[in-house]
């Protein structure tokens, strides 16, 4: 079955940019998202990048996808202490709109 | 204002006792779905919804049911709770199955002693 990964933990200074990384097993999947959950609150939808994509900016956000490779990566720059949540990798197929999520990369952001 | 209501937010309850938290989205979405959250597993699907009438199954079903009659409501039903049931839960709504955006609920936290 598919499978979502991510690592655990990332720490990053103030100021700094933040790359937080996700792997994924389906070469099928057409959607690739990034959510972000503070503490607390429910999942907030950052952005999202269509399987045909490589690339997407949004302001201080980039999504990387490398397909052949399965990876996608989401960086933050200029980080802040506001950014320090839960940020959840997910994929899904074209039809049913089924998400799977990976275990979520805890971001602390140190002033 | 567009929003994915949930209610509970918190809940404890203990085994076997029936509940049902509601879900409930003002955006005429067609699809809504039902997730669990868990350390160290992520957030996994428990049932979804097509539309009026139309549910499935998710990853995780056993223990629960969904009902789908209005649009706007998917309740999550728990018959028979039992302490491993006991996790966060999020609903979540979009336009179709195949848009690219869903929206989240703020979660409900459910203890089962």
């Amino acid at each position: 079955g598919e499978d979502v990964e991510q690592s655990l933990f990332l720490s990053v200074r103030e100021g700094d940019s933040s790359v937080i990384n996700c792997t994924y097993t389906d070469s099928s999947s057409t959607y690739l998202y990034w959510y972000k959950q503070e503490p607390g609150a429910g999942l907030q939808l950052l952005t999202y990048i269509f399987s045909n994509m490589d690339m997407k900016q949004d302001q201080r956000l980039t999504v990387l996808l490398n397909k052949k490779d399965k990876h996608l990566s989401l960086r933050i720059a200029d980080t802040q202490t506001g950014d320090s949540a839960i940020y959840f990798c997910a994929e899904s197929y074209n039809a049913g709109n089924m998400l799977t999520f990976g275990g979520g990369t805890r971001l602390m952001v140190k002033p | 204002e567009a929003q994915v209501t949930q209610n509970p937010r918190y809940l404890i309850t203990v085994t076997g006792k029936k509940l049902t938290v509601t879900c409930s989205q003002n955006m005429n979405h067609e699809y809504m779905s039902w997730y669990r959250q868990d350390p160290g597993l992520g957030l996994r699907q428990i049932y979804y919804s097509m539309n009026v009438e139309v549910t499935d199954k998710g990853d995780v079903p056993e223990g629960y049911k969904v009902s789908r009659k209005e649009k706007r409501n998917f309740p999550l039903i728990l018959e028979s709770p039992s302490p491993n049931q006991t996790s966060l839960y999020f609903c979540a709504s979009s336009f179709t199955a195949d848009s690219g955006e869903q929206y989240f609920g703020p979660g409900t936290r459910l203890t089962v002693t």
